[in-house]
């Protein structure tokens, strides 16, 4: 399967401190996005790096890419209550006509 | 930003009937529409590929008979599940490309929630 795969599963936090979500994934990419879903709620894009580029920003997220280990990150700094989300990671892979393939999803709770 | 509605945002239905999910880009044109379902506590797994003017792909495992898609115009693409069955309830997430920007951009509408008893 090409699904990108999140870690961890889930992630409690305390406000204030930072969230590092992990995605992998198994064929090239052209590009890999991170999306947020509030419960019950359609997806919000948060950001997205391409193949070629190593690391982005994005307010108070940073996410980066190794390509050789197929491996994403996504950091949330000095993180809120109002973080807390499901966060998917999705894979643009090559020859893949720009369908995305979603991961399993990372649930975050920030404790007030 | 690019806006993509749809509607409606639940249904509750009887099983054997059948329900239309409409899906509109509201600020730009859309090319290409996709159909996600997404089981609760689960990922978002593609259903079709939504091309205007031409008829859908469907990804493997999808009943193309019992999921009809139409791509009728730039800014619209319907979703009918036909002979709805309780084990169809999910959420169901359409996505728009707009034609004139980076290709990689999909816009993402709210969500249909659908229920079968």
């Amino acid at each position: 399967s090409q699904q990108g795969e999140e870690d961890p599963q889930a992630l409690s936090i305390q406000e204030g401190e930072n969230a590092t979500m992990n995605c992998s994934y198994k064929t090239s990419i052209n590009n890999l996005q991170w999306y947020r879903q509030n419960s019950g709620r359609g997806l919000v894009h948060l950001i997205l790096i391409r193949s070629n580029e190593r690391e982005k920003h994005s307010g108070r997220l940073r996410v980066t890419l190794d390509t050789s280990k197929k491996s994403s990150s996504l950091l949330i700094t000095a993180s809120r209550a109002a973080d807390t989300a499901s966060y998917f990671c999705a894979t643009d892979h090559t020859g893949a006509n720009s369908k995305l393939t979603f991961g399993k999803g990372i649930t975050l709770s920030v404790r007030p | 930003g690019a806006v993509v509605s749809q509607h409606p945002s639940r249904v509750i239905c009887k099983s054997g009937t059948s329900v239309k999910i409409e899906c509109r880009s509201l600020d730009f044109q859309a090319t290409t529409m996709f159909w996600y379902r997404q089981f609760p506590k689960q990922s978002l797994m593609l259903m079709a590929t939504s091309n205007e003017g031409s008829k859908a792909t469907y990804e493997q495992g999808v009943e193309k008979d019992k999921f009809l898609i139409n791509h009728a115009s730039l800014t619209l693409s319907t979703l009918t599940v036909t002979s709805a069955h309780p084990e169809d309830s999910s959420f169901y997430i359409c996505s728009a490309r707009d034609v004139q920007a980076l290709k990689e951009t999909q816009y993402f509408g709210p969500g249909t929630r659908l229920l079968v008893l």
